[in-house]
């Protein structure tokens, strides 16, 4: 059965940093892109990010391109998602996803706030 | 970035009834390898997403055949047939065509 929990959401103020985790189970983690997905409070779904099956290649949107590092250890079988300089405009539950979003995690909840 | 308009924004429905949702994009979904890259997503209430289509008119694995995809190359149907308590929801098309992936802004299909 496929699994993927993510960790590592909470409260944070703005400009600071925080890192959130994936772990998978149940499929070769290695054989997937995966990816990030958030979504606002009361709001719809937005990729966030992106990485290749070897995390050779990596895929932001602008709005936290230079901000957000997405990353993988496949002998892990997890994933991350390095948040700094977080604004409030970051406040969501972020997803885990891969296999064209066919799976997703639990969502971990994101606030950014003072 | 292409721009997913979903339509209507909400929609109620009788049990046993059909319900569809259209999905339009700004730029065509159909690659060149024959293939259309728009997906179709159930958000039950406190949960997370779930596919429902794949590449316009794929069924996802346990999905009932209630459900069915299809389209063209930038106008998409999402139809349901038979409404049952358990497809209420918000549903949302998404491309992954190219990035950025982007999303419709949802539909509410609540029951009368």
């Amino acid at each position: 059965e496929v699994q993927l929990v993510e960790s590592g959401g909470g409260l944070v103020q703005p400009g600071r940093s925080l890192k959130l985790s994936c772990a998978a189970s149940g499929f070769t983690f290695s054989d997937y892109y995966m990816a990030w997905v958030r979504q606002a409070p009361t709001k719809g779904l937005e990729w966030v990010a992106s990485i290749s099956y070897d995390g050779g290649s990596t895929y932001y949107r602008d709005s936290v391109k230079g901000r957000f590092t997405i990353s993988r250890d496949n002998a892990k079988s997890s994933l991350y998602l390095q948040m700094d300089s977080l604004r409030s405009e970051d406040t969501a539950t972020y997803y885990c996803t891969y296999g064209g979003f066919a799976y997703w995690g639990q969502g971990t909840l994101v606030t950014v706030s003072s | 970035d292409i721009v997913m308009t979903q339509a209507p924004l909400s929609v109620s429905v009788t049990p046993g009834e059909s319900a569809s949702i259209s999905c339009r994009s700004s730029k065509s979904l159909l690659h060149s390898n024959g293939i259309t890259y728009v997906y179709w997503y159930l958000q039950k209430p406190g949960k997370s997403p779930q596919l429902l289509i794949y590449r316009m008119s794929n069924l996802a694995s346990g999905v009932p055949d209630r459900f069915s995809g299809s389209g063209s190359e930038t106008d998409f149907t999402l139809k349901i047939s038979r409404v049952e308590a358990e497809d209420v929801g918000i549903y949302y098309c998404g491309q992954l065509l190219e990035n950025p992936y982007t999303f419709g802004a949802g539909t509410k299909l609540e029951l009368k």
